[in-house]
């Protein structure tokens, strides 16, 4: 069965800083994705980044990047130069390619504060 | 414009009310889904519907009944509210080739 687990509950990072959030995951299948959101206290999800289990390049998008180590199986979410706006819960989620229902697992999330 | 549009946003009811949560895309995407968030945050996938049909049914009650009129409609029908029915309702919807699921404002239920 699929896995995602954040060993992070709560995280503090000073403003400008770099922060990295933890995500593994379990799966017995060859072809997934995976994926960040992030839930600021307004209570949306917003989607981050993807990133595929073929894809030879970690994925980037703006300040975010996903550190992909296929062998490890994790996925940590990297976030460079942190804002206040960052604080928020983020979730590491992953999806079956093979699963027609295209369905989400997601982990615990992590909650982290960007302190000024 | 909002690509995925749940209402109400919140709605607060009595045990044993019927309630209903309608969510819209305008993405056009083929795929919708209902995920359930708990009081410790944690997201659980219900329903996922694609093109209309129902794709699958995670273990939810009979309680809750989702209809799909149309690809960009997937309204969320819960009879005889409970008190543990109380939580954070978030529809997504997602579309080829990238199948990124976006996600709605969430809908805040509960039930007193």
């Amino acid at each position: 069965a699929q896995k995602i687990t954040q060993t992070q509950p709560g995280m503090f990072v000073q403003e400008k800083e770099a922060v990295t959030l933890d995500c593994t995951y379990d799966t017995s299948d060859p072809s997934y994705g995976l994926f960040w959101y992030k839930q600021p206290s307004s209570g949306e999800m917003i989607f981050l980044i993807y990133q595929g289990s073929y894809d030879q390049q970690n994925a980037t998008e703006g300040r975010y990047s996903l550190n992909f180590q296929k062998a490890r199986k994790s996925a940590n979410l990297v976030i460079s130069a942190s804002q206040l706006g960052d604080s928020a819960m983020y979730f590491c989620a992953m999806r079956d390619v093979m699963d027609s229902s295209y369905k989400l697992i997601f982990g615990s999330g992590t909650r982290l504060l960007v302190r000024p | 414009d909002t690509a995925v549009s749940q209402t109400p946003k919140y709605l607060v009811t009595q045990m044993g009310n019927d309630k209903s949560i309608k969510c819209e895309q305008n993405l056009g995407h083929d795929t919708m889904y209902w995920y359930k968030q708990d009081s410790k945050k944690f997201l659980k996938i219900m329903f996922s519907y694609n093109n209309k049909e129902l794709i699958i049914n995670e273990t939810v009650p009979n309680r809750f009944s989702p209809k799909s009129p149309d690809k960009a409609h997937l309204n969320l029908h819960i009879n005889s509210l409970e008190l543990g029915d109380s939580a954070v309702y978030f529809c997504a919807s997602s579309g080829q080739p990238s199948n990124i699921q976006y996600f709605g404002a969430g809908t805040r239920l509960s039930v007193l």
